[in-house]
């Protein structure tokens, strides 16, 4: 098994910039992937290989890693970046292929 | 346009059993990984089953080995998942999703098909 730790909430004021934290385990030896979800819809893809964005993401989007923490950067956050974001791992060496966060409610004040 | 159209969720009794199906459309179903992730009420993303591209290789996560088989028709452009033995703690939305081809990451995702486990 493989845990990935996401504080539960956090909160800032619109133009401000939010940093979302994924813990895990060596993680600086796996490929983190970043999930955006609103309320009643499915998860899109907003960062994936730590820092690279699909098309159609804002720039304001982006991701790092150091040592064993990944981070999420939302800068210039815009109330509809309200939503709970969600880090994401593969495990090659496992039967048990992809592992989540827990997730991080972004409140925008 | 890549479309994931799920369906077949619905509410049954512990024990009872279930069949999911995914659509897709817009790209090569056959050349791509698929998956499916379950998300219980209020709580986080749970991976529960992949499939390899020619159908050959499937994984499972533990807390539903045995009990739940994941299969593809290349033919139809689907994806299914066959849930058998099902408890309370099944009861999630249920969505297909695509692995990328350029990393293991979910690059498009249904929109979900709600299973309630209920007596």
């Amino acid at each position: 098994s493989y845990v990935l730790t996401q504080s539960p909430s956090m909160s800032v004021a619109p133009g401000q910039t939010a940093r979302i934290t994924c813990g895990g385990d060596n993680i600086g030896s796996k490929n983190v992937h970043w999930y955006q979800q609103k309320p009643g819809q499915a998860p899109v893809l907003v960062v994936f290989n730590e820092s690279d964005r699909p098309s159609g993401i804002p720039e304001r989007f982006s991701g790092s890693k150091s040592g064993n923490t990944a981070t999420l950067t939302i800068s210039r956050v815009e109330a509809g970046d309200e939503a709970d974001y969600c880090c994401q791992v593969w495990v090659s060496d496992s039967d048990h292929l992809v592992f989540f966060g827990g997730g991080t409610k972004l409140t925008v004040l | 346009e890549v479309q994931l159209v799920g369906s077949g969720g619905d509410s049954v009794r512990p024990g009872g059993s279930l069949r999911l199906s995914c659509v897709a459309s817009g790209f090569t179903f056959s050349s791509y990984e698929m998956n499916w992730v379950r998300q219980a009420p209020g709580k986080g993303l749970e991976w529960v089953a992949y499939i390899r591209s020619s159908g050959t290789k499937t994984l499972y996560a533990d807390s539903v080995k045995g009990r739940f088989t994941i299969s593809r028709d290349n033919a139809k452009n689907s994806l299914y998942l066959q849930m058998s033995r099902l408890g309370a703690e099944d009861t999630a939305v249920y969505y297909c999703a695509r692995f990328s081809r350029l990393g293991n990451y979910f690059d498009y995702w249904g929109q979900g098909t709600l299973v309630t486990v209920s007596s």
